[in-house]
């Protein structure tokens, strides 16, 4: 089994940029890809980016994926930080039907 | 669109067994692969089950291995969680999820409401 691994907590004012990252302790993210996902208290996930940088749609194009080019690291960046956007946030990948979740980042808008 | 409603939630004694289920509506559901994913208190996001599109395939976290079983009934757009044996651990909200890629690539992108399963005695 791999984990992923995620700070445990961002910040940052409205309309700035933050980035939350996700580190793969094995495997590779080029064929498992990793998803993200915002969870906010009392409601169930969102989808905010699938298969390492796709968007679904309803989604604000102020979310944005990537993956660097070791392929162990992800990223999730939100640009001009709204104050709904606080919120907790999960990367996951696989390998398999194995699935994992990162810890959590919890984001908090100042 | 999409919807996944959740029932079956409750509190329950250790030991106990409960089933939760998950109807399906606005789209095809006998063609995708289901998950079930929970959250305890104050906890993270755990994988707990999957099933493929016709039920033939099934996949379990450790954790509930031999405990848990995930089943679905595709004439009536229903996913199901048979949990048995249930500990105070499992306490936790229950979402189930469409898995749109299938069992090699799983992930979520449609989530139903939750359901609380509170084991306690």
């Amino acid at each position: 089994n791999f984990m992923l691994t995620q700070p445990h907590s961002v910040s940052g004012s409205p309309g700035k940029t933050v980035t939350i990252s996700c580190t793969r302790s094995s495997g590779s993210f080029a064929s498992n890809l990793v998803q993200w996902y915002q969870l906010r208290p009392g409601s169930s996930p969102t989808t905010v980016i699938f298969e390492n940088s796709h968007r679904p749609s309803g989604v604000p194009d102020r979310f944005s994926g990537s993956v660097d080019s070791s392929s162990l690291s992800a990223s999730l960046t939100i640009s001009g930080l709204k104050a709904e956007d606080e919120a907790d946030y999960y990367c996951q990948s696989y390998d398999g039907s194995n699935q994992v979740f990162g810890g959590g980042t919890r984001l908090t808008v100042l | 669109q999409v919807q996944l409603i959740q029932s079956g939630g409750g509190v329950v004694e250790p030991g106990r067994s409960l089933r939760l289920s998950c109807a399906a509506s606005g789209f095809d559901f006998s063609t995708y692969t289901m998950q079930w994913v929970r959250q305890a208190p104050g906890k993270g996001l755990e994988w707990v089950a999957l099933i493929r599109w016709d039920g033939t395939h099934k996949f379990y976290a450790d954790s509930v291995q031999g405990r848990f079983t995930v089943s679905r009934d595709n004439s009536k757009n229903t996913l199901f969680l048979q949990m048995s044996s249930l500990r105070p651990a499992d306490t936790a909200v229950y979402f189930c999820a469409r898995a749109p890629c299938g069992v090699d690539c799983p992930w979520g992108d449609h989530w139903g409401q939750g359901t609380l399963v509170t084991v306690s005695s």
